[in-house]
C-alpha cells in the first residue's frame, strides 16, 4: 500500500535550519511529484513547492524562494525539504503530498511539527 | 500572488445538501486550474476527496461531487452525514504554482 511517512517533530531556535524527510513506499517513486505544504496553528494550508523525483527539478512558491530547498534520494525513495533562517512564524505542521501529473493529488504524509522558539 | 476565496463557514442539517465554492477575486476558474478538494479533520492530515475538477478517489464517499459552477470550482455534499463536519480546502493551479483557498469550516447541525 502507498505510504508517505514523515520524520518526527523538531524544535529549533530562530536563525537555524530544519530538514524534514518524507519516506515513500508502495509505488514507483519517480512516477509522482512530491509537494510540500505547511499549516501554521489555526491557519489554512499553504503550498510551498514541489519536486519531480525523476529529474530532481523543483518549483518553489515565490514566498519561499531562496530559503527552501527540496531534494530527493531515489535510492531510498525519500524526499526532503530544508528550510533555512527559521523565524517564529515558520512554526507549523509541514506535510508532504503526492501528485500524479495533471493535478491528481492523492496521498499525504502524516505531518511534521516544526516549532521555532528561543 | 493570487488569492483564492472560500466561504469561511457553512452550516448544514444532517441529510441536507450543501455546496462549497472556490475562486479568485478576479477571473473564472476553469478545468485548466485543476481544482482539487481536501477534507481535514482536527489534528489530522488533509485527505484528498476530488482531483482535476470532478474526479473521485476510491475512498471518496459517493455523496461528494466536484464541478465548475458560476465561474468557480464547487464541492457539493448531498445527504450530509455528521462525520462530514470538518474543514474543507480547495487547491488551484496557476501557471506552475499552486494556491490553496482559505478553507471552509462545515458544521453539521
Amino acid at each position: 500500500q502507498v505510504q508517505l511517512v514523515q520524520s518526527g517533530a523538531e524544535v529549533k531556535e530562530p536563525g537555524a535550519s530544519v530538514k524534514v524527510s518524507c519516506k515513500t513506499s508502495g509505488y514507483t517513486f519517480t512516477d509522482y511529484y512530491i509537494h510540500w505544504v505547511r499549516q501554521a496553528p489555526g491557519q489554512s494550508l499553504e503550498w510551498m513547492g514541489m519536486i519531480n523525483p525523476n529529474t530532481g527539478g523543483t518549483n518553489y512558491a515565490q514566498k519561499f524562494q531562496g530559503r527552501v530547498t527540496m531534494t530527493r534520494d531515489t535510492s531510498i525513495t525519500t524526499a526532503y525539504m530544508d528550510v533555512s533562517s527559521l523565524r517564529s512564524d515558520d512554526t507549523a505542521v509541514y506535510f508532504c503530498a503526492r501528485e500524479l501529473r495533471g493535478g491528481h493529488f492523492d496521498y499525504w504524509g502524516q505531518g511534521t511539527l516544526v516549532t521555532v522558539s528561543s | 500572488q493570487t488569492v483564492v476565496t472560500q466561504e469561511p463557514s457553512l452550516t448544514v442539517s444532517p441529510g441536507g445538501t450543501v455546496t462549497l465554492t472556490c475562486g479568485p477575486s478576479t477571473g473564472a476558474v476553469t478545468s485548466g486550474h485543476l481544482p482539487n478538494w481536501f477534507q481535514q479533520q482536527p489534528g489530522q492530515a488533509p485527505r484528498t476527496l476530488i482531483y482535476s475538477t470532478n474526479n473521485k478517489h476510491s475512498w471518496t464517499p459517493a455523496r461528494f461531487s466536484g464541478s465548475l459552477l458560476g465561474g468557480k470550482a464547487a464541492l457539493t455534499l448531498s445527504g450530509v452525514q455528521p462525520e462530514d463536519e470538518a474543514e474543507y480546502y480547495c487547491l488551484l493551479f496557476y501557471g506552475g504554482s499552486w494556491v490553496f483557498g482559505g478553507g471552509t469550516k462545515l458544521t453539521v447541525l
